[in-house]
């Protein structure tokens, strides 16, 4: 089993939809919790931090429960520009690292 | 926030050379540097973790005889891969995570990545 498991997509919506992505992780031992969005050859960049109270910054949601090992992330009023891969990403606490999911694409249409 | 470049931004090589990557912290100090590599269509895969002045821990699989890392100063950690062949194509990503004054970044902060074709 994967350490972090996306749904792979691709999700293809129209402008102004609400898009829902999720994410499970194996260790239980998680500490931290991160969305990043990746665009075609590029590198990865941070969109938000996921914490247990839920938190949100403006069109973008993220939810985590730790309880079932989930994470997830809500794009309200979707954007041409939210076209790119969501990678979902844990923190073990082991010297820093990160695993990486394999990413969910999104198009959004026009 | 803090920034990282990668050197170069991508590079095609004959099978059997080596290539040589840097990987630099431009405003801050960086600790702690990790390699990704990322296939097509795939996630990034840690290749290594480096803390600067010591040797760098590999993860399982990664030949480090094949991918030397160094990071003898705070702000340039490199990756060469050495006799390169077809299937270590790939995009390359540094990420670093360290100090500026006296505000310490647990966030990592990614390179631009470098892409490696060896033909």
């Amino acid at each position: 089993r994967k350490e972090v498991e996306q749904d792979p997509g691709p999700f293809n919506v129209p402008e102004g939809a609400t898009v829902a992505f999720n994410c499970t992780y194996s260790n239980s031992a998680s500490q931290s919790f991160f969305w990043y969005r990746q665009d075609c050859r590029k590198e990865p960049k941070l969109l938000m931090s996921v914490y247990s109270s839920g938190n949100e910054d403006g069109r973008f949601t993220a939810q985590l429960n730790r309880a079932s090992q989930y994470i997830s992330l809500l794009i309200r009023d979707s954007k041409l520009s939210d076209s790119a891969t969501y990678l979902c990403v844990v923190n073990s606490g082991s010297a820093r690292q990160l695993t990486f999911g394999s990413g969910t694409q999104l198009t959004v249409l026009p | 926030g803090a920034v990282v470049s990668q050197h170069p931004s991508w590079v095609i090589c004959k099978s059997g050379t080596s290539v040589k990557i840097e990987c630099r912290s431009l405003d801050f100090q960086a600790t702690t540097m990790f390699w990704y590599r990322q296939f097509p269509k795939q996630s990034l895969m840690l290749m290594a973790t480096s803390n600067e002045g010591s040797k760098a821990t590999y993860e399982q699989g990664v030949e480090k005889d094949k991918f030397l890392i160094n990071h003898a100063s705070l702000t340039l950690s490199t990756l060469t891969v050495t006799s390169a062949h077809p299937e270590d194509s790939s995009f390359y990503i540094c990420s670093a995570n360290g100090l500026a004054g006296d505000t310490s970044y647990n966030e990592q902060f990614f390179g631009p990545g470098t892409r490696l074709t060896v033909l």
